[in-house]
């Protein structure tokens, strides 16, 4: 069974706008963290944020806020003031309980349009 | 911040030669490391957990006779495609985790084309 959903394969968005990056999950364990990073066409992996499941505010990092909502398991990214190099594609990711390895999502490719 | 460092950046190696990526972390000490691949337009696919001193721990599905994994210290990982073919043509990227609810860093990825 799939861990991680983002059924977005691509957004647009015009710049100074926010968007909305929807990111789903399925887990049965109680403690588990979710992460959201960037990959410009480069390659490297850009950590934007991160919510742990016991953490009681969504997580914020400047532009980037995290709307959990965890009866409903879902950890939408909100990038607001949309920047022309936040184009990119943006993986949710979930790490359970106390293993390390991280599980992504299939991605959505943004893009942001002056 | 911490950093985890990837070499080669791209690689073109032959059909049936072998090569070696590695992974450092620079300031920090990494038991674990980790190692990705990806497809063009794909997401990152777990191929195996990098343990410091022991085995392996490959994901079903990954060939650990084709894909050698060594983590030889506290702060190297190399990951060995052997006997490279084109279907083994990818984005190979390796990350390390800093510690427990922290995010895990990730090297700057490495591009093999085997010809």
């Amino acid at each position: 069974a799939q861990k991680i959903t983002q059924t977005q394969p691509g957004m647009f968005v015009q710049e100074k706008e926010a968007v909305t990056l929807d990111c789903t999950y399925d887990t049965s364990d109680p403690s588990y963290g979710l992460f959201w990073y960037k990959q410009p066409s480069s390659g490297e992996m850009i950590f934007l944020i991160y919510q742990g499941s016991y953490d009681q505010q969504n997580a914020t990092e400047g532009r980037y806020s995290l709307n959990f909502q965890k009866a409903r398991k879902s950890a939408n990214l909100v990038i607001s003031a949309s920047q022309l190099g936040d184009s990119a594609m943006y993986f949710c990711a979930m790490r359970e309980g106390s293993t390390d390895k991280l599980i992504f999502g299939t991605g959505t490719r943004l893009q942001v349009f002056p | 911040g911490a950093v985890v460092s990837q070499h080669p950046s791209r690689v073109i190696c032959k059909s049936g030669t072998s090569v070696k990526i590695e992974c450092r972390s620079l300031d920090f000490q990494a038991t674990t490391m980790f190692w990705y691949r990806q497809f063009p337009k794909k997401s990152l696919m777990l191929m195996a957990t990098s343990n410091e001193g022991s085995k392996a721990t490959y994901e079903q599905g990954v060939e650990k006779d084709k894909f050698l994994i060594n983590h030889a210290s506290l702060t190297l990982s190399t990951l060995t495609v052997t006997s490279a073919h084109p279907e083994d043509s990818s984005f190979y990227i390796c990350s390390a985790p800093l510690g427990e609810n922290t995010e895990a860093f990730f090297g700057q990825g490495t591009r093999l084309t085997v010809v």
